[in-house]
């Protein structure tokens, strides 16, 4: 089965610039997650779908960050606009109703 | 949420066994015990989880003590393929599936 694919891989854009991130998930699977990891940190969850329904973002700092899940399938993440302490890689996961997350390979997003 | 504490890095031979060991003294009798790990440049990869029995795959095994307040997840034979950042995570069982990932082990297995 094909895994979770996530573009682009990798982004460089100036501060006060905007940037989207796009996330399709494994098929079938309902719930998707956006995490973002700084360097040497683990993952942060920044939000949690299920289907096309927010579950929890929380840790989403909404005032520039947004994101949606049309169709209860892809999903896009946005900043705008971006701060250099947004410079880290951003993980896509989905999941089946019940155990383990299946993660993409990310986007490594450098803010300059 | 109950918290985990891992040692920061370890390090391990090439064809022993690596025993990673995981502190989670505040969980819960719902909560579960997941095992992932980060390759470099890669998402994290899902290894193995258990309740409170001893679980084995294909991939390690995962040793829950009986007050479930600690594990360890053994991998029996590390190759240097298996170097790699290693989270041991708590799941709220009640929170759709929400995880929150540490700092993790960096586990280096040296030929």
């Amino acid at each position: 089965e094909a895994g979770v694919a996530q573009s682009p891989r990798y982004k460089i854009i100036e501060k006060r610039q905007s940037v989207a991130f796009w996330c399709n998930p494994i098929s079938g699977h309902a719930t998707l997650y956006w995490y973002q990891q700084i360097l040497g940190q683990g993952p942060k969850l920044l939000i949690q779908f299920q289907n096309n329904g927010v579950v929890d973002d929380s840790q989403l700092p909404k005032d520039r960050f947004s994101a949606e899940r049309l169709k209860g399938v892809d999903s896009t993440l946005k900043i705008q606009p971006a701060k250099l302490e947004d410079s880290a890689v951003y993980l896509c996961a989905s999941s089946p109703l019940s155990t383990e997350q299946y993660f993409g390979p990310g986007t490594r997003l450098t803010v300059t | 949420d109950a918290k985990t504490t891992q040692p920061t890095s370890m390090d391990c031979a090439e064809g022993r066994a690596a025993n990673l060991p995981c502190n989670h003294s505040t969980i819960s009798g719902n909560e579960y015990v997941y095992w992932y790990r980060q390759i470099h440049s890669q998402g994290p990869q899902y290894i193995i989880h258990g309740l409170k029995n001893n679980e084995t795959n294909e991939m390690a095994s995962l040793i829950i003590t009986e007050d479930r307040k600690s594990s360890t997840l053994i991998l029996p034979h590390a190759t240097l393929r298996d170097t790699a950042v290693y989270y041991c995570i708590v799941r709220v069982v009640y929170n759709f599936n929400k995880f929150y990932f540490g700092s993790g082990t960096k586990l280096n297995v040296k030929p």
